[in-house]
C-alpha cells in the first residue's frame, strides 16, 4: 500500500505570492489533515478535512486555506506568503480520523516551503 | 482544551544506556495518546499509542510506553540505545473521535531531540 504522497518536496517563493501545495492519502482514507512545523512555534494544526467537507480548523489566518476532491486528495492554499510562513507542511491521513481503536493517522514526508 | 509537555528538549544517552523521554498531557476527554519519531527532513512516523486497554503499550524498534492516568503521564522507554535511535520523539495527544474540535486534531508536545553517544 503506498503511502502519503505530498508534492513538492520543496518550494521557494516570493513574499506577496501564493503557493498550492498537494497530499494524496493513502487509497481509502477519507481523513486529511494539514499540519505546520517550524523550529518555533512546533507543530500546529492547520485544519482536517473528510470526505469533502472541512470539519475542523486551527488558528491560522483566511490567508491558509484547503480543499479536498472526491478522490480524497487534498490541497492547501497559502495567499500572500509572509517570511514567517516558511515551515515544513504536513499532511495526515486516517480512514475516518481515529474511528477505532486500531486506527491511526499516517503521515507525509512535508512539504518544505522557504518564503525569501 | 489539550496540551502536551515533554520534559526536556534535549536528551543524551550512552549506546544501550536506558532512554527515557518524558510527556505530561492534559486533555477534557478521554484522550488517545501518541508518541512519534522524525528523522531530520522527514515526516513522522508512530512509534506506539494508547487508545484504551491496557496502560503498557509496546510499539516498534523496542519501545515503549506506559499511560498513567493518575499522574497524567505517558512517559516513552527504551532499555537499550542504539545509534540509530538519533532522532526527535514527538509525544501528541487526541481527542480520538470525539467529535467537533478532535477530528484531525494532534496536539504535540515541543520535542525532544535525543543523542546517543557510543
Amino acid at each position: 500500500k503506498a503511502g502519503v504522497t505530498q508534492t513538492p518536496r520543496y518550494l521557494i517563493k516570493t513574499r506577496g505570492q501564493q503557493v498550492t501545495l498537494s497530499c494524496s492519502p493513502i487509497s481509502g482514507h477519507r481523513s486529511v489533515s494539514w499540519y505546520q512545523q517550524t523550529p518555533g512555534q512546533g507543530l500546529q494544526f492547520l485544519f482536517e478535512y473528510f470526505s469533502e467537507t472541512q470539519r475542523n480548523k486551527g488558528n491560522f489566518p483566511g490567508r491558509f486555506s484547503g480543499r479536498q476532491f472526491s478522490n480524497s486528495r487534498s490541497e492547501m492554499n497559502v495567499s500572500t506568503l509572509e517570511l514567517g510562513d516558511s515551515a515544513l507542511y504536513l499532511c495526515a491521513s486516517s480512514e475516518v480520523w481515529l474511528s477505532r481503536e486500531d486506527t491511526e493517522a499516517f503521515f507525509g514526508q512535508g512539504t518544505r516551503l522557504t518564503v525569501v | 482544551a489539550q496540551s502536551v509537555t515533554q520534559l526536556g528538549s534535549h536528551v543524551s544517552v550512552s549506546e544501550g544506556a536506558l532512554v527515557l523521554l518524558r510527556c505530561n498531557y492534559s486533555s477534557s476527554v478521554p484522550p488517545y495518546l501518541f508518541w512519534y519519531v522524525q528523522y531530520p527532513n522527514q515526516g513522522l512516523q508512530l512509534l506506539l499509542k494508547y487508545t484504551t486497554g491496557a496502560t503498557l503499550v509496546k510499539g516498534i524498534n523496542g519501545f515503549e510506553a506506559e499511560f498513567k492516568k493518575s499522574e497524567t503521564s505517558f512517559h516513552l522507554t527504551k532499555p537499550s540505545a542504539h545509534m540509530s535511535d538519533a532522532a526527535e520523539y514527538f509525544c501528541a495527544v487526541s481527542g480520538g473521535n470525539a467529535g467537533g474540535t478532535s477530528y484531525g486534531k494532534l496536539t504535540f508536545g515541543q520535542g525532544t531531540i535525543l543523542t546517543v553517544h557510543p
